[in-house]
């Protein structure tokens, strides 16, 4: 099973910010990274497919890169509707999830 | 636009079998397939496994593996997840998401249920 790894666990940041979070995966998984929002009570949501693509009607102030073995998810300034917690997932060989960041108010 | 409801919570004992079921609508069922990922309280996300809507392949988390059975009703639209020999740490919410996986494998999850509570408690 490919293992993914989230860092930091929490980042404080204050809005306006830049946010900047890091996944790497235990095995390379090629370019097959996606990146999810979740609120509380909230199923998550897709924000990145495809390590940089966004999905249908996500803010150009998501952006995603990387490839192999390391990931980053930016959000270039923050909104006080972007404090969330965020998962990677890979999908290159079966699914598994990182165990997410929380970005919260600095 | 794209829908998935999901079944109500549901409270059930150690050792009992719970089904959860993900009735879609807005897209064609068999062109996607369907995930299904829980979240115990508190925690982060893990994945289930997975179903093909269009031929019915399936593959399944290793330590679910045995425990779990996920099927589609192509004539509803239909996804379900059985889950067997229920255990506390299954207390959890679980979620049906669409993959954009449709025959051979998983990929990314555009859509998701509402998530239904799974309570195991004796």
């Amino acid at each position: 099973e490919i293992v993914m790894m989230q860092s930091p666990a929490t980042l404080s940041v204050s809005p306006g910010e830049r946010a900047t979070l890091s996944c790497r995966a235990s095995e390379s998984v090629r370019s097959n990274l996606a990146w999810y929002q979740q609120k509380p009570g909230q199923a998550p949501r897709l924000l990145i497919y495809g390590t940089s693509t966004r999905a249908t009607g996500i803010p150009a102030r998501f952006s995603g890169s990387g490839s192999g073995t390391e990931f980053t998810l930016t959000i270039s300034s923050l909104q006080s509707e972007d404090f969330a917690v965020y998962y990677c997932q890979q999908y290159n060989n079966w699914a598994t999830f990182g165990g997410g960041t929380k970005v919260e108010i600095k | 636009q794209v829908h998935l409801v999901q079944s109500g919570a549901e409270v059930k004992k150690p050792g009992a079998s719970v089904k959860v079921s993900c009735k879609t609508s807005g897209y064609t069922f068999t062109s996607y397939g369907v995930s299904w990922v829980r979240q115990a309280p508190g925690q982060g996300l893990e994945w289930m496994g997975w179903i093909s809507a269009y031929n019915g392949n399936t593959n399944y988390a290793q330590k679910l593996q045995g425990r779990v059975t996920m099927t589609t009703d192509t004539s509803t639209n239909t996804a379900y997840m059985e889950l067997r020999s229920l255990r506390s740490d299954d207390t959890a919410v679980y979620y049906c998401a669409r993959d954009s996986g449709t025959t051979v494998t998983t990929e990314d999850f555009d859509y998701w249920g509402q998530g239904t509570l799974v309570t195991v408690s004796s």
